[in-house]
């Protein structure tokens, strides 16, 4: 099946920096989404972006599909930033995930 | 517009009883994904439901067995549990079963199995 890898496993920040989030996949996609799992375990919903470059707010994503990677911003980061962020591609109707990028942005 | 609800938040159980999970789409969506969730880990796709059919599945044993409603609600069911089976169980939903269609995920279901 579709391999999905993303990196760095974890990062550090202090408040007020910028990131760069990356997704690489094996292959061809129909569908890339981005999430950011929060404390609790819920999954919240960034960008629904196959392909193209998406802003909303500090945050913003490229998709390169033809060379099969994603790319996740964050800008001027917050302590509310903090949490796990997915990559996921859909395959087959089933969503993929990666293993995650643990974020943890300090005042 | 409600989002996705799961139900209960929190589940202990022991090692081979049975336990349901139990989801409603949001509003407008039809199809519903089920995903466990190892503690460190991505979520891993179980199965997913349209038209109360099984359309998909990962790979999960059979003991994971499943069910779709005509209000496209949906029930996951785990038999004989292990111990392994303690994880954040995700309900996902979808409009429809395409390839390009963008999935809510609810709260999840945190299982504990002793």
């Amino acid at each position: 099946g579709i391999q999905v890898e993303q990196s760095p496993p974890d990062l550090i920040l202090q408040e007020g920096a910028n990131s760069t989030l990356r997704c690489n996949f094996s292959d061809s996609v129909n569908n890339l989404q981005w999430f950011h799992q929060n404390p609790w375990g819920q999954l919240i919903n960034l960008f629904y972006i196959p392909s193209g470059t998406k802003q909303n707010g500090r945050l913003s994503a490229t998709t390169v599909a033809t060379e099969r990677y994603s790319l996740l911003y964050i800008s001027s980061s917050q302590t509310t930033d903090s949490g796990v962020y997915f990559c996921a591609v859909t395959s087959g109707s089933r969503l993929t995930f990666g293993e995650g990028t643990q974020l943890t942005v300090n005042p | 517009d409600a989002g996705v609800t799961q139900s209960p938040t929190h589940l202990i159980k022991t090692r081979g009883q049975q336990v349901t999970l139990r989801c409603s789409p949001k509003s407008g969506h039809d199809t519903v994904s089920w995903y466990q969730q190892a503690l460190g880990q991505g979520p891993q796709f179980i199965f997913q439901y349209y038209e109360e059919e099984e359309r998909q599945r990962g790979n999960f044993p059979d003991r994971f067995s499943g069910h779709q409603f005509p209000n496209y609600s949906s029930e996951l069911n785990v038999n004989a549990l292990l111990l392994g089976d303690s994880a954040l169980y995700l309900c996902a939903s979808s409009p429809g079963p395409g390839l390009t269609n963008e999935q809510f995920f609810g709260p999840g279901t945190r299982l504990t199995v002793l």
